[in-house]
């Protein structure tokens, strides 16, 4: 069964803390993996996709990373702007139209 | 407006009401899907409009029952719904063919009581 797990569920950082967020995915022919953030109250806003292990992508404090086995959400000195639940999601190579998502993490960066 | 809009934003009900969720898109897509995003779990796909047609139905309950006007316009009627079904709705709209790259909107917030 296609299933992506988000780890730690919940991370609290101290402004200028870096770290990373993992999803780890099992998927029989990955066509694609992809990042979203969502605030409070809000839907989930695409940051990244991903398609080959070795692809990385950057956004500001952000650098996605992909495995044959999971992605990494690096997160560089950040602010608490950065504050968010980020979400990890794969593309189901049996319904293309499908994306199938981790819980996410639960990200908060305090001053 | 830009990108996607949902109303209402909040909405309660009881469980012998029938009400409607409205979505529009302002983006020119081709593709829009209705999710349910409950607490502790993931975002889960309930129903995908593709050029106004709908292909996934992701064994949804008969009380949930999706309408596509245009490919602009996606609504989702309710009717007698369970306590279970309170959660965020949110609606997304893609081009066909970029299912990934989905602008979401800011849901509505339902509560069956």
């Amino acid at each position: 069964e296609d299933q992506v797990t988000q780890s730690p569920e919940a991370l609290r950082l101290q402004e200028g803390e870096s770290s990373s967020l993992n999803c780890s995915y099992t998927v029989s022919g990955l066509r694609g993996l992809f990042w979203y953030r969502q605030d409070p109250g809000k839907g989930p806003e695409f940051l990244f996709t991903l398609y080959s292990a070795g692809e990385e992508k950057e956004k500001e404090r952000l650098k996605a990373t992909l495995t044959k086995k999971e992605s990494f959400l690096h997160i560089t000195a950040p602010k608490p702007e950065d504050s968010a639940t980020y979400l990890c999601a794969v593309q189901s190579p049996r319904a293309p139209d499908k994306l199938i998502f981790g819980t996410g993490t639960r990200l908060q960066v305090f001053p | 407006e830009t990108g996607v809009t949902q109303t209402p934003r909040h909405l309660v009900m009881g469980m012998t009401n029938k009400k409607s969720l409205k979505c529009e898109q302002h983006l020119g897509h081709n593709a829009m899907y209705w999710y349910k995003q409950s607490a502790k779990k993931p975002l889960e796909l309930m129903f995908v409009y593709s050029l106004e047609e709908r292909v996934e139905n992701n064994s949804v309950p008969s009380r949930f029952s999706p309408e596509c006007p245009n490919s602009s316009h996606l609504f989702l009627h309710l009717h007698t719904l369970q306590p279970e079904d309170s959660a965020l709705y949110l609606c997304a709209s893609s081009q066909m063919g970029l299912a990934a790259e989905q602008y979401f909107g800011p849901g509505t917030r339902l509560t069956v009581t």
